[in-house]
């Protein structure tokens, strides 16, 4: 059975510091890695994917993956309390499927 | 870009009756579309995958005849619950990824379809 494994928290942080989201995957064979954000009572958004080792910057998001290790995360720099949702990681596999996992919740504290 | 239409966004309707959800992607051709469900505080949960021209793939324990899904054209998917009861109160979200990206390109959601049965 193929994994995508994430913390459920709730992860607090203060505003201004910085969020990190982790993820780990089971199939060594993955081929990309989506990061997903979801408010309560709304649709996912995609925040950032990433194919290649190493990191990904979009303005104050990081995507880092190492395929070595098989995890992923991410980096929210200076959080803002509109940051707090759930961030879901996808990741599709060596068969194409994209697997998700169950997110974790991010609380970004005033 | 990648802009992905979910109408209705919210529909209440009797038990016994049928439901159907429309799913558009305005700005490209989606091949294949994907409709999932979420429960209250539950994970998304993958009910069908629709492929443009034919059949759609649903995942186990998904009752085909409940869920009907078309996808008639590289922009349009339907799904349409059949003799609603209670337990298929749910939010219901459809995703698609653009047919020039590849399988490894992203999904992008629509904005689901809150369905309440009475």
């Amino acid at each position: 059975q193929k994994e995508v494994e994430q913390n459920s928290g709730p992860l607090s942080v203060p505003e201004g510091a910085i969020a990190s989201l982790n993820c780990t995957y089971s199939d060594r064979g993955s081929q990309s890695f989506f990061w997903y954000r979801q408010y309560s009572g709304k649709s996912p958004e995609l925040i950032m994917f990433i194919y290649s080792n190493g990191d990904k910057e979009d303005g104050r998001f990081t995507a880092q993956l190492n395929k070595a290790s098989q995890y992923v995360s991410l980096l929210i720099r200076d959080s803002q309390p509109s940051d707090s949702a759930t961030y879901l990681c996808a990741v599709n596999d060596s068969n194409y499927q994209l697997i998700w996992g169950a997110g974790t919740k991010l609380i970004i504290k005033p | 870009g990648a802009v992905v239409s979910q109408h209705p966004s919210w529909v209440i309707c009797k038990s016994g009756t049928s439901v159907k959800i429309e799913c558009r992607s305005l700005d490209f051709q989606a091949t294949t579309m994907f409709w999932y469900r979420q429960f209250p505080k539950q994970s998304l949960m993958l009910m069908a995958t629709s492929n443009e021209g034919s059949k759609a793939t649903y995942e186990q324990g998904v009752e085909k005849d409940k869920f009907l899904i078309n996808h008639a054209s590289l922009t349009l998917s339907t799904l349409t619950v059949t003799s609603a009861h209670p337990e298929d109160s749910s939010f219901y979200i459809c995703s698609a990824r653009e047919s020039t990206g590849g399988y490894n390109s992203p999904l992008h959601f629509g904005n689901g379809t809150r369905l309440t049965v009475t």
